[in-house]
Parts: C-alpha cells; sequence; structure tokens
C-alpha cells in the first residue's frame, strides 16, 4: 500500500472492556513495530514484530496487552481489561529488513484511545 | 542506559533558522532520526544521520552531530509557519536486536509572524 495505515482513527470504550487495534503495514515491509504516545510524553515502544522470528514484547506494560501478526502482515493490538491509564495515542510503524541499512520506520496515522 | 533528551518549546520567527537540540546516553547507537508530528497526525520521517557521519544537509534542513558530547541537532533554514509542529528524535542502538528506536520527548516548535 502507499502507507502503513491504521484502524480506527478513534476509539472510546468503557473501563473494563477489551479492544483490538488494527495496522496495515506498508507492503513488502517485514517489521512492524507498536509505540503509545500518552498525553505530553513521547513515545513508548511497546513491541517489534520482525518476519517469523519471536516478537520483542519487552515494552508491553503488563500482561493485559498482546499483539499478533498474521501472515507477516497485518498486526492487531489488543488490550483486554481496559484501564483509565491505557487512554493514548497508539502509532504502528513497519520498515524494510536486512543486514545494513539506516532501517527507517514510517509511521501510521495513529488511534486515539479513550477510556471512561 | 538508554535516555533521549530534548527541550519542550521553541519559539521563532519566521524566516528565522530554528535549532532543535537533543541528548542522548547511548554511545553504541548507530542512526539518529528526526520525525515531525503535526496536530492529529502520525509522525513524518524527515531525515536521518548515520553515526559515523557529523553533519547531513538535506534541502532546508541540516543535521549536526556530536558523538563524543552525544548531541544531536536540526536546523531548520527560514522556518516557515508550515513548519509548526512537534519534532522528535530518535535514536537506533544494537542493543535488543537493534531495530526498535528510543524517541525523545518531543520539542514544540511555534514560529510566529
Amino acid at each position: 500500500g502507499a502507507g502503513v495505515s491504521q484502524s480506527p482513527s478513534n476509539k472510546v470504550t468503557e473501563k473494563g472492556k477489551d479492544v483490538e487495534l488494527r495496522c496495515d503495514p506498508i507492503s513488502g515491509h517485514t517489521a512492524l513495530y507498536w509505540y503509545r504516545q500518552s498525553l505530553g510524553q513521547g513515545l513508548e515502544f511497546l513491541i517489534y514484530f520482525q518476519g517469523n522470528s519471536a516478537p520483542d514484547k519487552s515494552g508491553l506494560p503488563s500482561d493485559r496487552f498482546s499483539a499478533e501478526r498474521t501472515g507477516g502482515s497485518v498486526s492487531t493490538l489488543t488490550i483486554q481489561r481496559t484501564q483509565q491509564e491505557d487512554s493514548a495515542v497508539y502509532l504502528c510503524a513497519s520498515s524494510a529488513s536486512g543486514r545494513a541499512g539506516s532501517y527507517e520506520q514510517y509511521f501510521g496515522p495513529g488511534t486515539r484511545l479513550t477510556v471512561t | 542506559g538508554e535516555d533521549v533528551e530534548q527541550s519542550l518549546f521553541l519559539s521563532v520567527r519566521e524566516g528565522d533558522s530554528s535549532v532543535i537540540n537533543c541528548t542522548y546516553t547511548d554511545s553504541s547507537s548507530t542512526y539518529l532520526y528526526w520525525y515531525k508530528q503535526e496536530p492529529g497526525a502520525g509522525l513524518q520521517l524527515l531525515t536521518y544521520i548515520f553515526s559515523n557521519m557529523d553533519m547531513k544537509q538535506d534541502q532546508r534542513l541540516t543535521v549536526l552531530l556530536n558523538k563524543k558530547d552525544k548531541h544531536l541537532s536540526l536546523r531548520i533554514a527560514d522556518t516557515q509557519t508550515g513548519d509548526s509542529a512537534i519534532y522528535f528524535c530518535a535514536e537506533r542502538t544494537p542493543r535488543g536486536g537493534g531495530n526498535k528506536l528510543t524517541f525523545g520527548t518531543g520539542t514544540q516548535l511555534k514560529v510566529e509572524l
């Protein structure tokens, strides 16, 4: 595709509900990343997928957060039993892979999650 | 450890040059990036520099890297109102597989007429 797309663009949910956020990376990009941007803060790394390798989950804040990447393309970030502190903009990025290179990450427009 | 710092705000007059600064702590950083975020939008990659370079110029943008002091700067020449945005620097380091980025907190640039 032309760029990274994310859906929904906005999501309002009640505390305690589960939510799923979707990311479609740039076609051909084998690496996919999820970040979280909270109000007034920088970007916080959540999880990284590279090809068929085990994902780097080191940034997930709790076991309520999980992510999948099916067929090496589309990814879904799931937040179970949402809490108000989960309210943030969730950004997805993708990059081409290789042994060398700048690994520029291209970002989607984000999903703004509001937990009431 | 990984820590990237930026000043929070910068205000300049249209037509002047803007200089946005960033410091980082990981000396093993391989690439450093500058991203721009306009209100309600995702991050747009502006430019990047490899750690063995000390300068990179791309049209109105000049990136300076002082690896000894772990200091990165972005200079925007002839700043325009359309440059008003939040600017993030980010570093990529070999740790953890070498692909995740650590971002600064962002500098909000305001361009006044």
